[in-house]
């Protein structure tokens, strides 16, 4: 099956830094989210984002669809931003594949 | 709108017993998946439904299983818990297509004792 490998495992960061999160899989796919858990465990939905750029207030994401990789921007980054994210993929539809998270720390 | 919709919260079980788990999908959205997370494994996906019928299934084994009603509402079920099915089980609903991607609801954490 696809692989979903997500980079770094762990950020630490000071607020008000920027960072770039990673995620590579190794086939085409036609399904990318990226997620955010929250200290509840729910899943909240960031970026639908199978290909190109979009961008959600201080929150960006691009995917290169053709080099099999995505990344996740954060800038000015807040407390609350804390939390793992994932990235899921699908490649054909009804089943997501997931990274195994990159953990993220912002102390004020 | 409502968002996705998962019952209980928590659950605490004992080894042996079964356990059944609720999701109601967002409004239209026919498609329902369920996920594993534990520590060890990550997120795993158990299976979906589409329209009342499995259209998808991971590689768990025959304790865990599920249906479809005919308002989307989904169930699984763990029959013969044991102490490794303790995890946060989630359920994700789409309109069916994955165009728009998933949205999760808040997750059940089972514990079994």
């Amino acid at each position: 099956g696809i692989q979903v490998e997500q980079s770094p495992p762990d950020l630490i960061l000071q607020e008000g830094a920027n960072s770039t999160l990673r995620c590579n899989f190794s086939d085409s796919v036609n399904n990318l989210q990226w997620f955010h858990q929250n200290p509840w465990g729910q899943l909240i939905n960031l970026f639908y984002i199978p290909s190109g750029t979009k961008q959600n207030g201080r929150l960006s994401a691009t995917t290169v669809a053709t080099e099999r990789y995505s990344l996740l921007y954060i800038s000015s980054s807040q407390t609350t931003d804390s939390g793992v994210y994932f990235c899921a993929v699908s490649t054909s539809g009804s089943r997501l594949t997931f990274g195994e998270g990159t953990q993220l720390t912002v102390n004020p | 709108k409502a968002g996705v919709t998962q019952t209980p919260r928590y659950l605490i079980k004992t080894r042996g017993q079964q356990v059944t788990l609720s999701c109601s999908p967002i409004s239209g959205h026919r498609s329902v998946s369920w996920y594993q997370q534990t520590p060890g494994q990550g997120l795993q996906f158990l299976f979906e439904y589409f329209s009342e019928t499995q259209r998808n299934k991971g590689n768990f084994p025959g304790r865990f299983s599920g249906r479809q009603f005919s308002n989307s509402r989904s169930e699984m079920n763990v029959s013969t818990l044991e102490l490794g099915d303790s995890a946060l089980y989630l359920c994700a609903s789409s309109a069916g297509t994955a165009s728009y991607g998933y949205t999760f609801g808040s997750g059940t954490r089972l514990t079994v004792v």
